[in-house]
């Protein structure tokens, strides 16, 4: 099992630019997350989707992130344009089933100078 | 969800075991109780969870007190790879939303 899959695993940026974020959820989970971690407001929820339906996004900070998971096996987390206060590490998690547990990818560490 | 409680930083000899606890005194019927650590930058890694009965895994256990206002997850004998960031969570099953908190800082001392 190869768990969840991020990438870019580092991404350096320039603010007003595109940066895009990429997961692959557990190979059968139905639900995916995604969050932002900063050491000033710790982990935070963004946006969650189940059977690739975002359900609840009002984690998400504002107009510029936006989010699709366009089929069971792939995510994107937008960010358009970068700002500076948006450097942080991003997570994506999965789950298999409401009962079941998050487990979480090795992140995306976003720096945007 | 309910809000939990935990001291910021806790110290523990490599090869002892390692009690960590947390208070949760607003929690719900039917909210579970998470465990989850992160050891530094890595993703937020399961340990375990429960609802009222004591539970117990590969990695630790997990003791609920009988009112389930608190908690002690149990690591029976620390090593130093179990330095991290332990994060106790109350939340409903599934819980959609895990609201983290700061959590405690475990370092396991050689």
């Amino acid at each position: 099992d190869a768990g969840v899959i991020q990438s870019p695993r580092h991404e350096v940026t320039e603010m007003g630019q595109e940066v895009t974020l990429r997961c692959k959820p557990i190979s059968g989970h139905n639900s995916l997350f995604w969050y932002r971690q900063t050491m000033m407001r710790g982990l935070e929820l963004l946006i969650y989707f189940n059977n690739n339906v975002p359900i609840d996004d009002s984690g998400m900070p504002e107009d510029r992130f936006s989010a699709k998971m366009p089929n069971a096996s792939f995510s994107t987390l937008k960010i358009q344009p970068s700002e500076p206060r948006d450097s942080a590490v991003y997570f994506c998690a999965s789950r298999l089933t409401v009962a079941d547990t998050q487990y979480f990818g090795p992140g995306t560490r976003l720096t945007v100078l | 969800d309910a809000k939990t409680t935990q001291p910021p930083s806790m110290d523990c000899a490599e090869g002892r075991a390692a009690n960590l606890p947390c208070n949760h005194s607003t929690i719900s019927g039917n909210e579970y109780v998470y465990w989850y650590r992160q050891i530094h930058s890595q993703g937020p890694q399961y340990i375990i969870h429960g609802l009222k009965n004591n539970e117990t895994n590969e990695m630790a256990s997990l003791i609920i007190t009988e009112d389930r206002k608190s908690s002690t997850l149990i690591l029976p004998h620390a090593t130093l790879r179990d330095t991290a960031v332990y994060y106790c969570i109350a939340g409903g099953g599934g819980a959609n939303n895990l609201f983290f908190g700061t959590g405690t800082r475990l370092t396991v001392i050689p």
